[in-house]
């Protein structure tokens, strides 16, 4: 059964707090990806990578960064946490290619980190 | 970045009802999916599009790939209350990796 896991689904920190969020993928998938989550605005990316070592930004990257190490593991990094990060961030991965075919198309989501910066 | 307009925002039914939702762009998709995220849990695929005009079915589920491209539709009949999540619709042009996501439809079901 495929997997992508988050470190916490509930966490709460501080304004201008270092705050990492993890996750894992045990599909060997190439792409991963961050989103947040906000009402009325639907998913958004954040940053995603195709490949170890290899990231890119997505639409809204300000105040974020990414760092991918191994191929299971995206890490998402809050340099100072602020009130407006306070959001659901959900990750993702799916396989590399363009094919246009629904198994190549899929991302996989974990379930999710709720984040409250106070 | 671009983001899918969808619509209803919300919809507040009764159990039994069917249930219809779109999604607009103003630019043009090659693929259209659908997904439900259950309260709690990350979202799951639904339904995938991949031509202009086409129509699949997932059980309750019926999803259509607009005529010009821009749009998407989801039907659901005869609502049961596991279909109570939110639904997003997610668009992709060739070449590019990334999903554009819609801003999500919430169905509640009333008892």
């Amino acid at each position: 059964d495929v997997k992508v896991t988050q470190s916490s689904r509930y966490l709460v920190k501080r304004t201008g707090e270092k705050v990492f969020l993890e996750c894992v993928q045990d599909m060997d998938h190439e792409n991963m990806f961050w989103y947040r989550q906000d009402p009325g605005l639907g998913l958004r990316l954040i940053y995603f990578s195709y490949d170890v070592k290899m990231k890119e930004k997505g639409d809204i990257p300000e105040g974020y960064s990414v760092s991918r190490e191994k191929k299971e593991r995206f890490s998402l990094i809050l340099e100072s946490a602020s009130t407006n990060q306070t959001s659901m961030y959900l990750c993702a991965s799916s396989v590399a290619g363009t094919s246009g075919r629904a198994p190549d198309l899929e991302q996989f989501f974990g379930p999710g980190t709720r984040l409250t910066v106070l | 970045g671009q983001q899918l307009n969808q619509s209803p925002q919300s919809m507040f039914i009764q159990e039994g009802e069917d249930v219809s939702m779109n999604c607009t762009s103003s630019s043009i998709f090659n693929t259209w999916l659908w997904y439900k995220q259950d309260p709690g849990e990350g979202p799951v695929l639904l339904i995938a599009l991949y031509k202009a005009g086409e129509l699949t079915s997932n059980g309750r589920l019926t999803a259509q790939f607009g005529i010009t491209r821009k749009d998407s539709f989801l039907n659901i009949s005869a609502s049961i209350p596991s279909d109570v999540g939110i639904y997003f619709c997610a668009g992709l042009t060739f070449g590019n990796e990334k999903l554009t996501f819609g801003t999500g439809t919430r169905l509640t079901i009333i008892p």
